[in-house]
């Protein structure tokens, strides 16, 4: 079955740190990927999303993620983090699959990051 | 632009009553998809309508139902509760395209339920 996994459960980290989240998916064909950010009290925000071309993609707030195709994987980063990017947040895949995989939403684990000023 | 909305904001019942759950999708969007958020289990998908039939379901048991009306909005209905059934209870919208249906969703707040 297709599925997502996230490396990290927590990740701490100083203000001006750089940040890397490692997600991985588990299907061979084509899967339209993103990742979803929970700040405290909020409702999932859409940070990004990568569904073909530029395995490159930027989003909001100066985060991006890099599809690898070969690696199967979808990592975030940013080069420098700021106290309020303190929130979850969850790597998402779309199989393209056919049937039953149409509009589910798979989703990894979360990361917690925080960020301490 | 509206956002996806959700009522009631908490919900507590007791192990065997039902609940029900609403979502209203951002305007323009037909698809509306549920998720369950418990703890320790992550986000898992309910439930997907769109044009008011059901197009596809998640591993859960036949106790979790729902439909969509013909403004687009959803209803969630758990019957015969359980303890295990308390998470949040999210509800997404997106613009589904026929030839493309795999399109990214917006989330709403959430319903918090709270079986007792």
């Amino acid at each position: 079955a297709q599925s997502v996994s996230q490396h990290n459960h927590h990740v701490i980290l100083s203000e001006a740190a750089s940040l890397e989240l490692g997600c991985n998916y588990s299907y061979g064909g084509t899967v339209n990927l993103f990742w979803y950010v929970q700040y405290p009290g909020q409702h999932l925000q859409l940070l990004l999303k990568y569904f073909s071309g530029d395995p490159l993609v930027k989003g909001i707030k100066g985060f991006e993620a890099e599809f690898i195709k070969s690696k199967f994987s979808f990592n975030l980063r940013k080069p420098s983090v700021q106290w309020s990017d303190t929130a979850e947040y969850f790597c998402a895949a779309l199989f393209n699959a056919g049937g039953t995989s149409y509009g589910k939403l798979t989703f990894g684990q979360g990361t917690i990051l925080t960020v301490h000023p | 632009e509206a956002g996806v909305t959700q009522s009631p904001t908490h919900l507590i019942k007791t192990r065997g009553q039902q609940a029900t759950l609403r979502c209203s999708p951002i305007s323009g969007h037909t698809s509306v998809y549920w998720y369950q958020q418990a703890l320790g289990l992550g986000l898992q998908f309910l439930l997907w309508y769109d044009e008011g039939e059901e197009r596809n379901r998640g591993n859960f048991p036949p106790r979790f139902s729902g439909r969509q009306f013909p403004n687009y909005s959803s209803e969630l209905n758990v019957n015969a509760l359980e303890l295990e059934d308390s998470a949040l209870y999210l509800c997404a919208s997106s613009p589904v395209d026929r030839w493309a249906p795999n399109n990214e969703q917006f989330f709403g707040p959430g319903t918090r339920l709270t079986v007792l």
